[in-house]
């Protein structure tokens, strides 16, 4: 059965740097989200990204956060200028474009902010 | 905003009881979406439902619309059901953004 697929499994990075988690969708999948998971806490909304461009996006995606679909395969959530607090597991999904439909999410990537 | 609440937070059974996991909503929604959580953190959709009810295997999905609460239900409860089972609501429009209740942890003994 296609998966999403999310690396790196682990990140860990010195406060005030910029990382990059990537994500591959299931291919036939138009609409994908990044979801946040602190440490105890409920999963979060951040984003979700259709035809290009974002659809939706809550109030914790301000200007540090960006996303991007580079290429067919690949969609990349860029956080700039990191802080202790973006710590957390983060998830990927995607659905397809019919409505309504399951959201399959990747295994998620734990950031650490040091 | 749609604020999604499940009880209980935690729950222990022995195995092969019945078991169950409630979910309410505060707002109008298109789909309620049932989830499993893995102890490494993965998430695996397990239902989303819009009306009525839902089987697979041993887990059984409702959901009352009118009364905006859904719940989960396991049969025979076994040791591996043992994870974090969550409620999520799903926005009035196709695509959009999931709301995630607190997650019921469930421990279930052998």
């Amino acid at each position: 059965e296609p998966e999403v697929t999310q690396t790196p499994s682990h990140q860990v990075t010195q406060m005030g740097q910029e990382v990059i988690l990537r994500c591959v969708p299931i291919s036939n999948h138009l609409y994908f989200y990044w979801y946040r998971q602190i440490l105890g806490q409920k999963v979060e909304f951040l984003v979700s990204f259709y035809n290009n461009e974002i659809s939706e996006k809550s109030e914790i995606f301000d200007d540090q956060f960006s996303v991007e679909r580079p290429d067919g395969s690949n969609f990349t959530l860029k956080i700039r200028s990191t802080k202790l607090e973006d710590s957390a597991m983060y998830f990927c999904a995607s659905s397809p474009d019919r409505g309504y439909q399951p959201q399959h999410f990747g295994d998620g990537t734990r950031l650490s902010i040091l | 905003k749609n604020e999604v609440e499940q009880s209980p937070q935690n729950l222990t059974a022995q195995e092969g009881e019945f078991i169950t996991i409630n979910c309410s909503y505060s707002v109008g929604i298109s789909a309620l979406h049932w989830l499993q959580q893995h102890p490494g953190g993965g998430i695996v959709s397990l239902f989303m439902l819009s009306s009525g009810k839902k089987k697979h295997g041993r887990l059984i999905a409702t959901i009352n619309i009118q009364e905006k609460h859904s719940s989960l239900h396991i049969t025979a409860s076994h040791p591996r059901d043992s994870a974090v089972y969550i409620c999520a609501a799903g926005g009035e429009t196709s695509g959009s953004r999931l709301t995630f209740g607190e997650g019921t942890q469930l421990t279930v003994n052998p």
